[in-house]
């Protein structure tokens, strides 16, 4: 869809390890964020990047690190999962401001 | 805080019923507010409002905002079994990163 990917779809990790989830697009455009979805909550900023290496957090920005060393690829990373990350998280970009948000299909993230 | 509230946020209908979804908000800096339709994986991009009193309309879905009382409204006519879905509102930030806010979102079921 409009050139995004997330990966993996799918992850059950153990509680500790580290974890990356990985955003590709195809489209080169300059903002790209994390969100996680989570019930009652909607979805929520994680972080976000307006260019290589230019990154910012968001709301719930604890435990996670993102990294862009280039512009199609924007990285999550869970430095120790812990079960309270279980969640679903997408990707974004900005197409245009007229269209708002393209997201990804998402990752399904387990903590056991 | 910025926040963006949905109501209800789950209603049962059955086919051919006419719905209405609310969504308010609190943001210090509003640029645009975005309707987005959540079947069972990314949210879809259903329309981008930015001026009061200008409905916007995309076949049975129709969407209208009122920036005095700071809300919107989304309405679906005649509905159908596909538009089953959460509805998610957001309100974009006037900041330099296209910042969007999303509310928890309205989980609409359609019953035959």
């Amino acid at each position: 869809d409009a050139g995004i990917t997330q990966s993996p779809r799918h992850k059950v990790t153990e509680t500790g390890t580290p974890v990356t989830l990985r955003c590709h697009q195809t489209e080169n455009h300059r903002y790209m964020y994390w969100y996680r979805q989570d019930p009652g909550h909607g979805l929520r900023l994680i972080h976000y990047s307006y260019g290589v290496k230019d990154t910012d957090k968001g709301e719930v920005s604890d435990g996670y690190s993102v990294s862009r060393s280039k512009t199609e690829d924007f990285l999550l990373t869970l430095e120790s999962a812990t079960s309270s990350q279980t969640s679903v998280y997408f990707c974004a970009i900005t197409t245009g401001p007229e269209y708002g948000y393209t997201f990804g299909s998402g990752t399904r993230l387990t903590v056991v | 805080e910025d926040k963006v509230v949905q109501s209800p946020l789950s209603l049962v209908v059955h086919e051919g019923d006419t719905v209405t979804l609310n969504c308010s908000y609190e943001v210090t800096n509003f640029r645009s507010l975005l309707w987005y339709k959540q079947e069972k994986k990314a949210p879809t991009f259903l329309f981008m409002l930015t001026s009061s009193g200008i409905e916007k309309k995309s076949g049975r879905l129709s969407s209208i905002l009122d920036k005095k009382e700071l809300f919107s409204i989304l309405n679906i006519t005649a509905t159908q079994t596909g538009d089953s879905a959460i509805y998610l509102c957001a309100v974009g930030d006037g900041t330099s990163y296209d910042k969007v806010i999303f509310g928890p979102g309205t989980s609409l079921s359609v019953i035959p």
